[in-house]
């Protein structure tokens, strides 16, 4: 148990459907990430959240929109995603943004989403 | 080319023998992490380390930042092992705060 649950845990998608992941994390944490692992790639970036306002998008598609209603709580809602969006989508936390400290990440087991 | 590069890319054991995994990176770092990610997919932080050698049980990482290189070696690991072990470094200065993430080794121990 790593304090941060993300559901659901697999997610099959049509390309014109639009479906949300959730992030939620019980260790008082002020910051919430979107990561995007791939098969054979490095993690990958894509939201930033600290103090519930977003500090970083790396350049990530409008398909992917995040939400973070709180600082206990994240979303990333999809919509007309394509075939190649199909990954692992992991959330982490930390104490504090990690590009003011060293706080370590604390990730969630992720949603694996297959797009068809 | 990714700025962190780890090798092999995967590896046998038979239980009990050494393993080394190895981390090469390009750019200046604040912290270096090395990650376990099991294959349900959540990831657990071993170690994060800056300098020296640190040793958790039967892990144990060191780095050389002149050289910029960390290793991860694992004694006698167990078939619980098996993972992918994912190092991360922090970068510092003009890219202070990000991270940057190889691609993983795939540990696979055979009994």
């Amino acid at each position: 148990e790593t304090g941060v649950t993300q559901t659901p845990r697999h997610l099959v998608m049509g390309m014109t459907n639009k479906k949300s992941l959730k992030c939620e994390q019980h260790l008082g944490h002020n910051a919430m990430y979107w990561y995007k692992q791939s098969a054979k790639k490095p993690l990958e970036l894509m939201f930033v959240y600290s103090l519930e306002e977003r500090v970083e998008n790396n350049s990530v598609p409008s398909r992917f929109s995040p939400e973070c209603p709180n600082s206990s709580h994240l979303f990333l809602h999809l919509h007309t995603l394509q075939p190649e969006d199909s990954a692992l989508y992991l959330c982490a936390s930390s104490q504090r943004h990690i590009a003011l400290s060293n706080s370590p990440l604390h990730f969630g087991n992720g949603t694996r989403l297959t797009v068809t | 080319k990714n700025e962190v590069e780890q090798s092999p890319q995967n590896l046998t054991a038979q239980e009990g023998e050494f393993i080394t995994i190895n981390c090469s990176y390009s750019v200046g770092i604040s912290a270096l992490h090395w990650l376990q990610q099991h294959p349900g997919g959540g990831i657990v932080s071993l170690f994060m380390l800056s300098s020296g050698k640190k040793k958790h049980g039967r892990l144990i990482a060191t780095i050389n930042i002149q050289e910029k290189h960390s290793s991860l070696h694992i004694t006698a690991p167990h078939p619980r092992d098996s993972a992918v072990y994912i190092c991360a470094v922090r970068g510092r200065g003009s890219t202070l705060g990000r991270l940057y993430f190889g691609r993983g080794t795939q540990l696979t121990v055979w009994p």
